[in-house]
Protein backbone atom coordinates (compact mmCIF):
# COMPACT_ATOMS: atom_id res chain seq x y z
CA UNK A 1 0.00 0.00 0.00
CA UNK A 2 1.26 3.14 -1.31
CA UNK A 3 1.83 6.18 1.38
CA UNK A 4 0.72 9.38 0.28
CA UNK A 5 1.93 12.70 0.21
CA UNK A 6 1.14 16.31 0.31
CA UNK A 7 1.19 18.65 -0.90
CA UNK A 8 1.38 17.28 -4.22
CA UNK A 9 3.31 20.36 -5.18
CA UNK A 10 5.30 23.46 -3.90
CA UNK A 11 6.28 26.69 -5.56
CA UNK A 12 8.45 28.95 -3.48
CA UNK A 13 10.88 31.78 -4.30
CA UNK A 14 14.62 31.27 -3.12
CA UNK A 15 14.86 31.36 0.72
CA UNK A 16 11.95 30.32 1.80
CA UNK A 17 10.87 27.08 3.58
CA UNK A 18 8.67 23.97 2.75
CA UNK A 19 7.58 21.40 4.29
CA UNK A 20 6.46 17.50 2.87
CA UNK A 21 4.59 15.49 4.25
CA UNK A 22 4.18 11.13 3.83
CA UNK A 23 1.85 9.19 5.89
CA UNK A 24 0.36 5.89 5.70
CA UNK A 25 -2.21 3.84 7.17
CA UNK A 26 -0.17 1.18 7.49
CA UNK A 27 2.63 0.48 10.28
CA UNK A 28 5.83 1.90 8.99
CA UNK A 29 9.34 0.48 9.43
CA UNK A 30 11.20 3.04 7.95
CA UNK A 31 11.43 5.90 5.73
CA UNK A 32 13.39 6.60 2.81
CA UNK A 33 13.55 10.23 1.27
CA UNK A 34 14.40 10.68 -2.74
CA UNK A 35 14.51 13.58 -5.01
CA UNK A 36 14.06 13.25 -9.04
CA UNK A 37 15.11 16.01 -11.59
CA UNK A 38 12.90 15.99 -14.43
CA UNK A 39 14.44 13.53 -16.92
CA UNK A 40 16.75 11.97 -14.07
CA UNK A 41 16.75 8.76 -11.61
CA UNK A 42 15.55 9.45 -8.24
CA UNK A 43 18.45 10.53 -5.68
CA UNK A 44 18.57 9.40 -2.17
CA UNK A 45 18.54 12.18 0.66
CA UNK A 46 18.01 10.31 3.86
CA UNK A 47 16.67 7.15 5.68
CA UNK A 48 15.02 7.37 9.08
CA UNK A 49 14.25 4.35 10.99
CA UNK A 50 11.36 3.69 13.37
CA UNK A 51 11.72 5.37 16.48
CA UNK A 52 11.06 8.52 16.34
CA UNK A 53 14.59 9.65 14.19
CA UNK A 54 15.21 12.85 13.30
CA UNK A 55 17.91 13.85 10.83
CA UNK A 56 19.38 17.14 8.88
CA UNK A 57 21.62 16.97 5.72
CA UNK A 58 22.79 20.45 5.03
CA UNK A 59 19.33 22.37 5.21
CA UNK A 60 17.23 19.67 4.27
CA UNK A 61 15.89 17.41 7.27
CA UNK A 62 13.34 15.10 8.14
CA UNK A 63 11.45 13.38 10.82
CA UNK A 64 9.58 10.19 11.03
CA UNK A 65 6.89 9.85 14.01
CA UNK A 66 6.36 5.99 13.85
CA UNK A 67 2.82 6.45 16.33
CA UNK A 68 1.16 8.61 13.76
CA UNK A 69 2.55 6.61 10.57
CA UNK A 70 4.24 9.83 9.19
CA UNK A 71 7.00 11.68 7.90
CA UNK A 72 8.42 14.98 7.10
CA UNK A 73 11.21 16.61 4.67
CA UNK A 74 11.40 20.10 6.06
CA UNK A 75 13.37 22.13 3.46
CA UNK A 76 14.87 25.47 4.81
CA UNK A 77 16.09 28.61 3.13
CA UNK A 78 15.24 26.84 -0.26
CA UNK A 79 18.30 27.33 -3.17
CA UNK A 80 17.17 26.79 -7.04
CA UNK A 81 18.76 23.15 -6.83
CA UNK A 82 16.23 22.22 -4.57
CA UNK A 83 13.73 22.36 -7.47
CA UNK A 84 12.59 18.52 -8.47
CA UNK A 85 10.48 16.27 -7.26
CA UNK A 86 10.29 14.28 -3.92
CA UNK A 87 8.94 11.09 -3.07
CA UNK A 88 8.86 9.12 0.21
CA UNK A 89 9.61 5.54 0.32
CA UNK A 90 7.87 3.34 3.05
CA UNK A 91 8.59 -0.46 3.77
CA UNK A 92 6.17 -1.67 5.92
CA UNK A 93 8.34 -3.96 8.18
CA UNK A 94 12.21 -5.76 8.60
CA UNK A 95 11.66 -8.82 7.05
CA UNK A 96 10.23 -7.30 3.14
CA UNK A 97 12.18 -5.83 0.44
CA UNK A 98 9.54 -4.07 -0.99
CA UNK A 99 10.35 -0.40 -0.63
CA UNK A 100 7.39 1.51 -2.24
CA UNK A 101 6.59 5.35 -3.16
CA UNK A 102 4.08 7.97 -2.48
CA UNK A 103 3.04 9.64 -5.30
CA UNK A 104 5.44 12.34 -5.49
CA UNK A 105 5.50 16.37 -4.64
CA UNK A 106 6.66 18.67 -6.96
CA UNK A 107 8.91 21.28 -5.95
CA UNK A 108 9.39 24.62 -7.82
CA UNK A 109 12.21 27.18 -6.74
CA UNK A 110 12.01 30.66 -8.06
CA UNK A 111 14.75 33.47 -7.66
CA UNK B 1 31.07 6.57 -6.71
CA UNK B 2 29.62 3.35 -8.01
CA UNK B 3 27.26 3.26 -10.39
CA UNK B 4 23.98 0.92 -11.59
CA UNK B 5 24.04 1.31 -15.56
CA UNK B 6 21.14 0.17 -17.44
CA UNK B 7 21.04 -0.28 -21.43
CA UNK B 8 19.28 0.65 -23.19
CA UNK B 9 18.61 4.08 -22.38
CA UNK B 10 15.41 4.05 -25.18
CA UNK B 11 13.93 1.19 -26.48
CA UNK B 12 11.32 1.22 -29.33
CA UNK B 13 9.02 -2.21 -29.75
CA UNK B 14 5.97 -2.78 -31.51
CA UNK B 15 2.92 -4.59 -29.41
CA UNK B 16 3.08 -7.86 -28.77
CA UNK B 17 6.92 -8.22 -28.97
CA UNK B 18 9.53 -9.08 -26.09
CA UNK B 19 11.78 -6.45 -24.93
CA UNK B 20 14.40 -6.89 -22.22
CA UNK B 21 15.62 -4.35 -20.20
CA UNK B 22 19.87 -4.84 -18.65
CA UNK B 23 20.86 -3.77 -15.45
CA UNK B 24 24.19 -4.11 -14.28
CA UNK B 25 23.71 -3.59 -10.47
CA UNK B 26 26.62 -1.80 -8.32
CA UNK B 27 29.04 -5.07 -7.65
CA UNK B 28 28.71 -5.72 -4.34
CA UNK B 29 25.16 -4.71 -3.48
CA UNK B 30 23.38 -7.43 -3.18
CA UNK B 31 19.38 -6.34 -3.59
CA UNK B 32 18.25 -5.96 -6.80
CA UNK B 33 14.79 -3.93 -7.82
CA UNK B 34 13.07 -2.87 -10.40
CA UNK B 35 10.77 0.19 -10.65
CA UNK B 36 8.52 1.75 -13.19
CA UNK B 37 7.54 5.78 -14.09
CA UNK B 38 4.51 6.57 -16.28
CA UNK B 39 5.53 10.16 -17.70
CA UNK B 40 4.69 12.32 -15.05
CA UNK B 41 3.65 9.56 -12.76
CA UNK B 42 4.93 7.88 -9.20
CA UNK B 43 7.58 5.38 -9.35
CA UNK B 44 6.00 1.79 -9.03
CA UNK B 45 7.79 -0.81 -7.50
CA UNK B 46 7.62 -3.79 -9.67
CA UNK B 47 10.12 -6.60 -8.25
CA UNK B 48 12.71 -7.26 -5.53
CA UNK B 49 15.32 -9.70 -6.23
CA UNK B 50 18.17 -11.46 -3.71
CA UNK B 51 19.73 -14.61 -3.30
CA UNK B 52 19.21 -15.45 -6.94
CA UNK B 53 15.14 -15.42 -6.70
CA UNK B 54 12.33 -13.16 -6.08
CA UNK B 55 11.92 -11.72 -2.87
CA UNK B 56 8.64 -9.56 -3.49
CA UNK B 57 6.83 -8.53 -6.38
CA UNK B 58 3.71 -6.54 -7.16
CA UNK B 59 0.54 -7.26 -8.47
CA UNK B 60 2.10 -5.29 -11.94
CA UNK B 61 4.33 -7.92 -11.81
CA UNK B 62 2.09 -10.07 -13.84
CA UNK B 63 3.24 -13.66 -16.26
CA UNK B 64 4.44 -10.85 -18.55
CA UNK B 65 7.01 -10.34 -16.63
CA UNK B 66 10.33 -12.06 -15.62
CA UNK B 67 13.33 -11.23 -13.68
CA UNK B 68 17.17 -12.79 -14.24
CA UNK B 69 20.52 -12.49 -12.91
CA UNK B 70 22.06 -14.76 -15.62
CA UNK B 71 25.91 -13.37 -14.48
CA UNK B 72 27.54 -12.01 -11.87
CA UNK B 73 26.79 -8.89 -12.92
CA UNK B 74 23.85 -8.55 -14.97
CA UNK B 75 20.32 -8.51 -13.73
CA UNK B 76 17.47 -8.31 -16.50
CA UNK B 77 13.99 -7.96 -16.58
CA UNK B 78 12.28 -9.21 -19.58
CA UNK B 79 8.95 -8.61 -21.00
CA UNK B 80 7.19 -11.07 -23.50
CA UNK B 81 4.87 -9.68 -25.03
CA UNK B 82 4.41 -5.70 -24.85
CA UNK B 83 0.95 -4.11 -24.85
CA UNK B 84 1.11 -0.07 -25.15
CA UNK B 85 0.13 0.28 -21.47
CA UNK B 86 4.04 -1.00 -20.83
CA UNK B 87 5.40 2.46 -22.17
CA UNK B 88 7.18 3.82 -19.18
CA UNK B 89 10.60 4.71 -18.17
CA UNK B 90 12.01 1.56 -16.17
CA UNK B 91 14.40 1.87 -13.35
CA UNK B 92 16.76 -0.64 -11.94
CA UNK B 93 18.14 -0.12 -7.98
CA UNK B 94 20.58 -1.96 -5.98
CA UNK B 95 21.50 -1.62 -2.62
CA UNK B 96 23.96 -3.45 -0.42
CA UNK B 97 21.70 -4.83 2.41
CA UNK B 98 17.76 -4.71 2.84
CA UNK B 99 15.90 -1.36 2.14
CA UNK B 100 14.46 -0.91 5.54
CA UNK B 101 18.19 -0.09 6.39
CA UNK B 102 19.92 0.52 2.98
CA UNK B 103 19.86 3.78 0.55
CA UNK B 104 18.58 2.72 -3.22
CA UNK B 105 20.89 3.51 -6.15
CA UNK B 106 19.30 3.77 -9.06
CA UNK B 107 20.23 3.79 -12.68
CA UNK B 108 19.39 6.71 -15.12
CA UNK B 109 16.52 4.41 -16.55
CA UNK B 110 15.42 2.68 -19.69
CA UNK B 111 12.75 4.66 -21.71
CA UNK B 112 10.24 1.61 -23.29
CA UNK B 113 7.79 2.80 -26.18
CA UNK B 114 5.41 0.39 -27.52
CA UNK B 115 3.66 1.47 -30.34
Amino acid sequence: QQPVQSPQAVILREGEDAVINCSSSKALYSVHWYRQKHGEAPVFLMILLKGGEQKGHDKISASFNEKKQQSSLYLTASQLSYSGTYFCGTERDNAGNMLTFGGGTRLMVKP
Amino acid sequence: EPEVTQTPSHQVTQMGQEVILRCVPISNHLYFYWYRQILGQKVEFLVSFYNNEISEKSEIFDDQFSVERPDGSNFTLKIRSTKLEDSAMYFCASSVGQPQYEKLFFGSGTQLSVL
